[in-house]
């Protein structure tokens, strides 16, 4: 299985701020990297697909980019609607497997 | 995007079989080549792949629970449904069907189920 490890684990940010999550990958893969928002009492929602292209709706402010085994997902200014936890999850082989989740509060 | 409702039962005994199902509200689940997907997710956990179904054949199951697990499609009734057998609990959490084949872009609500006696 390939394992996704994301940094940090939470994070203390204000409206405003840029915010940089990280994903490691334990084995090269392609760009079948993906990014998601769950908010407490809702399902993820979809906001990043392979690696950097972003999910129809999703506002500008996030993007996202890769460099080998590392991806990284950007909010470049944090608004009020951007707390909750960001999940990545590869799909570039079965098991599709998810990172632990960065907390945003 | 598409609607996802999920129906099932929130309460289910330890060694009996979890059946979920997913009605897919708008278009036909199996119009065009694509997949139906089940994630579970334990409270205040991590997000875990259960498996697959493609609409024109083949499923793929997470080995972890393969032995146990069963996705398939009921066009008939525009449902996709999970069963998990033997279920213990460490099987209780919140279980999400969506649709996507690697990106998960439409998810239903959840249905949370507990295992106990």
């Amino acid at each position: 299985d390939i394992q996704m490890t994301q940094s940090p684990s939470s994070l203390s940010a204000s409206v405003g701020d840029r915010v940089t999550i990280s994903c490691r990958a334990s084995h090269i893969m392609n760009n079948y990297l993906h990014w998601y928002q769950q908010k407490p009492g809702e399902p993820p929602k979809l906001l990043i697909y392979h690696g950097s292209r972003l999910q129809t709706g999703v506002p500008s402010r996030f993007s996202g980019s890769a460099s080998g085994t590392d991806f990284t997902l950007t909010i470049s200014s944090l608004h009020p609607d951007d707390f909750g936890t960001y999940y990545c999850q590869q799909s570039s082989s079965t098991p599709w497997t998810f990172g632990q989740g960065t907390k945003v509060e | 995007q598409v609607l996802l409702q999920q129906a099932g039962p929130d309460l289910v005994r330890p060694s009996q079989t979890l059946s979920l199902t997913c009605t897919v509200s708008s278009g036909s689940i199996i119009s065009g080549s694509f997949y139906w997907s089940w994630i579970r997710q334990p409270a205040g956990g991590g997000l875990e792949y259960i498996g697959r179904v493609y609409t024109l054949g083949g499923t793929n199951y997470n080995p972890s629970l393969e032995s146990r697990v069963t996705i398939s499609l009921d066009s008939s009734k525009n449902q996709i449904s999970l069963n998990l057998t033997s279920v213990t609990a460490a099987d209780t959490a919140t279980y999400y069907c969506a649709k996507g084949g690697g990106l998960l872009d439409s998810w239903g609500k959840g249905t949370r189920v507990t295992v106990s006696s």
